[in-house]
């Protein structure tokens, strides 16, 4: 099993351009996240979702949007890409979420480091 | 709001038993508790979760008081390996309502040989 697989690992923008982040999973899991993480910041939910075709807002989801058309696949996308959304972003899956004394054991994918000049 | 503290960054030596502890002070009644471990240019890795009292699994130990406002992850006789940042998780209502997991800021160990 690969796990997650996150594509690209790396990407430069220049601001106001679109790009997609594309994370797939092999373990049929139904809770899928994305997350950044900034120095000093831990991780921060972006958005997440919690089967095929639900999506779902995190901590920080302005200038980000999500679609989850397959349960494998998680997209992320910025449609106008910011300095500020310079970052590494990680995605993750999960058989639970927390929810009612469930665990919140994720499974991680690799990153891929945005820079938005 | 089930917001974390924990230190920032600990030292020490290989051998040593490594103590770090994280405070969540308004934890929800059901919620676990669960930590995890980053190493430099790689995504979490799970470690560990509890509810209450200990939890022990062949990496770590866990230790929950009964009041559950605080948790302490316990790495015994560590080494070089285990230099990397370590973040405690539980959940937070979102601003949509939601319950979602949210992580600490982390804590760097640095062990030195």
């Amino acid at each position: 099993n690969a796990g997650v697989t996150q594509t690209p690992k790396f990407r430069v923008l220049k601001t106001g351009q679109s790009m997609t982040l594309l994370c797939a999973q092999d373990m049929n899991h139904e809770y899928m996240y994305w997350y950044r993480q900034d120095p000093g910041m831990g991780l921060r939910l972006i958005h997440y979702s919690v089967g095929e075709g639900t999506t779902a807002k995190g901590e920080v989801p302005d200038g980000y949007n999500v679609s989850r058309l397959k349960k494998q696949n998680f997209l992320l996308g910025l449609e106008s890409a910011a300095p500020s959304q310079t970052s590494v972003y990680f995605c993750a899956s999960s058989y639970t979420m927390g929810l009612a004394g469930l665990s919140y054991e994720q499974y991680f994918g690799p990153g891929t480091r945005l820079t938005v000049t | 709001l089930a917001k974390t503290t924990q230190p920032i960054s600990m030292d020490s030596y290989e051998g040593q038993e490594v103590n770090i502890t994280c405070s969540h002070n308004n934890i929800a009644t059901n919620d676990y508790i669960t930590w995890y471990q980053q190493f430099p240019s790689q995504g979490p890795r799970f470690i560990i979760q509890g509810y209450k009292t200990k939890v022990t699994n062949e990496v770590a130990s866990l230790f929950i008081p009964a009041d559950r406002k605080s948790s302490t992850l316990s790495l015994p006789r560590v080494s070089l390996s285990d230099t990397a940042v370590y973040y405690c998780l539980v959940g937070d209502i979102a601003s949509g309502g939601s319950y979602i997991p949210t992580f600490g800021r982390g804590t760097s160990l640095i062990v030195h040989p």
